[in-house]
């Protein structure tokens, strides 16, 4: 059974850090690329940040930018999410996703990676900025 | 950025009905990278259509996607609504980064 299990959330002070980490199972984790998603109490889902499958591509959401780092460790099927400088409007319960796509394309030296949307989730874990 | 727009903001119908929830982009974002969701009270989101069109595994065919050529319109069907099938529905478009979402649609019994 593919599964994702965040673990490393909290109560933290404005200025604070925090580290999240999203357990894999039950899939081949290396072939995958995932996501990281918030959603603020009562209010929609906001897309923070995507690493490769292979961990050579990261991109951002302007508001986490500069602040937060993906990274993942293919070798402990584990995805993690560095958070520094939090603000209160970073409190919500974050996800981890894997997209479901195994497509990418090879020009060269260039790799292109399509993402086509997010297919397993975490139960998500909770982060207060207080 | 790119940003997606839902209507209707709030959808009441009945068990058995036929929904049509949409989704517009202020840009186009191709047919191969718009993805629906659903999601239930508390629980985490479900993703219920990728690339506009195919159905992700286990959901019931009474979900169907389709979306415009101009690739800026894009439409979530679900033919005959279940108990089950009232909660939020988020379009999002993955053609470019940020990868943004819609506010979501809240499918609520009439």
């Amino acid at each position: 059974q593919m599964q994702l299990v965040e673990s490393g959330g909290g109560v933290v002070q404005p200025g604070g850090s925090l580290r999240l980490s999203c357990a894999a199972s039950g899939f081949t984790f290396s072939e995958y690329s995932l996501h990281w998603v918030r959603q603020a109490p009562g209010k929609g889902l906001e897309w923070m940040t995507i690493v490769s499958f292979d961990g050579d591509t990261e991109d951002y959401a302007g508001s986490v930018k500069g602040r937060f780092t993906i990274s993942r460790d293919n070798s402990k099927n584990t995805l993690y999410l560095q958070m520094n400088r939090l603000r209160v409007e970073d409190t919500g319960v974050y996800y981890c996703a894997r997209d479901v796509s195994l497509t990418s394309s090879l020009t060269g030296r260039v790799r292109t990676y399509y993402f086509y949307g997010m297919d397993v989730w975490g139960q998500g874990t909770t982060v207060t900025v207080s | 950025d790119i940003v997606l727009t839902q209507s209707p903001g709030t959808l009441s119908l009945s068990p058995g009905e036929r929904a049509t929830l949409s989704c517009r982009a202020s840009e186009s974002v191709s047919l191969d990278y718009l993805a629906w969701y659903q999601q239930s009270p508390g629980q985490a989101p479900r993703l219920l259509i990728y690339r506009t069109d195919r159905r992700a595994t286990g959901i019931p065919d009474r979900f169907s996607g389709s979306g415009s050529v101009s690739g800026t319109d894009f439409t979530l069907t679900i033919s005959r609504l279940e108990p089950e099938d009232f909660a939020v529905y988020y379009c999002q478009q993955l053609v470019s980064s940020p990868y943004t979402f819609g506010q979501g649609t809240k499918l609520e019994i009439k």
